[in-house]
């Protein structure tokens, strides 16, 4: 079975701090990874997609950066903080077709 | 532009009651649509999803009503439980291009 892995589970940072979140997908090879961001209480927008290492398309501009580094991980980073960033990250995968699965998430606090 | 929607944005139904959750779209190709259900503090789950082939799609007390000319579907949750208190989010995407469109959400509290 596959399983997704977000790291931290939870961040603090000050505004103009950098920053690095990271997701593991386990036990499917090759997969699709997206990134995507949640205000509290707010819909789902995503930020990144990756059908292969090394390749990341942006969808939005949000000062942010992504990058497939191996096969399994996608990391998603800044070198500078805004108040805006503030949210739930949340990595997902599909095995190529259409249907996506979410990780837990990580929820980042910019104060 | 805001081609998702999601209606109504919050509803309360007491247990054992069928809860209706709409959504609609405004892009013809879209032709996969998933929704996905949420509790807080996670991240969502694929509950259900159809293609626009189909009509319905049923799986277990989620039943999913599409309706391709008016560009309208439905989540039918019957013998609602106090443990499906959570926001469902509609999405909607166009086979192959890897970016989904999501509705605002749709709050249901299930009330013992």
């Amino acid at each position: 079975a596959q399983t997704i892995h977000q790291w931290p589970v939870a961040e603090i940072k000050a505004v103009g701090s950098p920053l690095s979140l990271g997701c593991t997908i386990k036990g499917k090879s090759s997969p699709n990874l997206y990134w995507y961001w949640q205000a509290t209480g707010g819909t789902l927008q995503q930020l990144f997609y990756s059908i292969t290492v090394g390749q990341v398309e942006s969808v939005v501009q949000l000062n942010l950066s992504a990058s497939r580094p191996k096969d399994d991980q996608f990391i998603l980073s800044t070198e500078k903080l805004l108040l805006s960033h503030s949210g739930f990250y949340l990595c997902a995968w599909s095995p190529g077709g259409d249907e996506q699965y979410f990780g837990p998430g990580t929820r980042l606090t910019v104060l | 532009q805001q081609q998702v929607r999601q209606s109504p944005q919050s509803l309360t139904v007491w247990e054992g009651e069928t809860a209706i959750l709409n959504c609609s779209y405004e892009d013809s190709t879209f032709n996969y649509f998933p929704w996905y259900q949420q509790f807080p503090g996670e991240g969502p789950a694929l509950l259900i999803s159809i293609r626009s082939v189909s009509d319905k799609k049923e799986d277990g007390r989620f039943t999913i009503f599409f309706n391709k000319r008016e560009k309208k579907l439905s989540l039918h949750i019957t013998d609602s439980q106090p443990g499906d208190s959570a926001t469902y989010f509609c999405a909607a995407t166009s086979g192959g291009n890897y970016k989904p469109t999501f509705g605002k959400g749709t709050s249901l509290v299930v009330h013992p």
